[in-house]
């Protein structure tokens, strides 16, 4: 069975920083492309950030670009997420994802498998 | 940055009845879009993928279609568990992004 396992979250200050982690098991996790998902408590879905199957190329959305940073280390099945800079509007359950794997053209960056999230809470 | 507007906000329905969820681009995404569902409590379930494309297991009265800024989620005939919320989100280009979803409940 394929399960993602986040942690890292807690409480932190304003322009405090964290690093989230995820790790894979069940299924190689060089195998998948991958995203980073956030939901504020009691809003929606918001796409964060998203790392290729080797880790060369990442993605970000714009309000997390430059404060926020992807890295992957697949011997060690493990995502990770640096926060830096961290703002109220950060604060929000992170979920790291899979990326569906049978698109036409193959992987495709939808979001599959999910973990069960780590809670982030920026505040002074 | 492409935003996802969806329609309408909260849909109120009766067991067996049709619900309806658009979802408007603010460009062309072509087909690139996908549907998910979030129960209370849990996690996203990705149920339709490039529009129109049911992913396995999911059953057939949901169905997908709609193609360049207009998309439609139509569940044909609802079901106790079908009551959740419902999101669509594109991979049209970067960033990625999800509409502000939109919630189905019992009437």
């Amino acid at each position: 069975e394929m399960r993602l396992l986040e942690s890292g979250g807690g409480l932190v200050q304003p322009g405090g920083s964290l690093r989230l982690s995820c790790v894979a098991s069940g299924f190689t996790l060089s195998d998948y492309a991958m995203s980073w998902v956030r939901q504020a408590p009691g809003k929606g879905l918001e796409w964060v950030s998203a790392i290729s199957h080797s880790g060369d190329d990442t993605f970000y959305a714009d309000s997390v670009k430059g404060r926020f940073a992807s890295s992957r280390d697949n011997a060690k099945q493990t995502l990770y997420l640096q926060l830096s800079s961290l703002r109220a509007e950060d604060t929000a359950m992170y979920y790291c994802a899979t990326h569906f794997p049978h698109c036409s053209s193959g992987s495709c960056s939808y979001f599959d498998h999910w973990g069960q999230g780590t809670l982030v809470t920026v505040s002074s | 940055e492409i935003v996802l507007t969806q329609s309408p906000a909260t849909l109120s329905l009766s067991l067996g009845e049709r619900a309806t969820l658009s979802c408007r681009a603010s460009q062309d995404i072509n087909n690139k879009l996908a549907w998910y569902q979030q129960k209370p409590g849990l996690t996203p379930s990705l149920l339709i993928y490039d529009a129109s494309n049911r992913v396995t297991g999911i059953p057939v009265r949901f169905s997908g279609s709609g193609s360049g800024t207009d998309f439609t989620l139509t569940i044909s005939s609802l079901e106790p568990e079908d009551f959740a919320v419902y999101y669509c989100q594109h991979r049209y280009n970067w960033p990625h992004t999800f509409g502000g979803g939109a919630k189905v409940e019992i009437k």
